[in-house]
């Protein structure tokens, strides 16, 4: 069970836009610590995709955006293309546990 | 480019020690700017934070290993190591080092991660 929740999978024809979300609670996201985001395809190294919230690094492309409210954050994707199929996961950190935290991970499906 | 790299044995038997290094290239591990750390993601299951450490060799690792995470660095080899210990099937995994942004506290990013590597815990 991870301490940051997210739907087991997100589908959506090209150029959709579309979401994924990060549920946390008042000892993590709600406790004012930054969301950062990580686009993993299987058998490579994950990738970081947004970091504080919703800054990009560089070579990332703009129709990645995050966001974070209260004790969630969301990942958007402006225009779903078939290269963003992957596994992606929120991070952050919980004052409870001591840690850093991940979501259990989102499995993205181009149709 | 930095770039990191996992190696270590793929099996473990039960009971005993698991040892992985990092190997860094693109900048030296004895920077001050940077902690480097372990993650991992056991099948079929998400991402777990094991641990991260500091150029000067303080780390910092998860409670729930129960004292079972030992991390050093080498800074002559520019690598990076993690030792676990009393292995069980629960450790069976994909072992990932990554960098730490040296920020506050709870507002680090891992970035870059290595490509990981499988560790199967099995007699």
């Amino acid at each position: 069970q991870s301490v940051l929740t997210q739907p087991p999978s997100v589908s959506g024809a090209p150029g959709q836009r579309v979401s994924i979300s990060c549920t946390g609670s008042s000892s993590n996201i709600g406790a004012d610590y930054d969301v950062h985001w990580y686009q993993h395809l299987p058998g490579t190294a994950p990738k970081l995709l947004i970091y504080s919230n919703n800054k990009r690094p560089s070579g990332v492309p703009d129709r990645f955006s995050g966001s974070k409210s209260g004790t969630s954050a969301s990942l958007a994707f402006a225009g779903l293309q078939a290269a963003d199929e992957a596994d992606y996961y929120c991070q952050s950190y919980d004052n409870d546990l001591g840690l850093w935290v991940f979501g259990g991970g989102t499995k993205v499906t181009v149709l | 480019q930095l770039q990191l790299q996992e190696s270590g044995p793929g099996l473990v038997k039960p009971s005993e020690t698991l040892s992985l290094t990092c190997t860094v290239s693109g900048v030296s591990v004895n920077n001050s700017s940077y902690f480097w750390g372990w993650i991992r993601q056991p099948p079929g299951k998400g991402l777990e934070w094991i641990g991260n450490i500091y150029y000067s060799g303080d780390p910092y690792d998860n409670p729930s290993f129960k004292n079972r995470v030992t991390m050093s660095i080498d800074t002559a080899r520019n690598q990076f190591s993690l030792r676990l210990t009393s292995v069980t099937a629960a450790d069976t995994a994909v072992y990932f080092c990554v960098r730490v942004s040296l920020v506050l506290t709870g507002f680090n990013w891992f970035d870059p991660w290595g490509h990981g590597t499988h560790v199967t815990v099995s007699s």
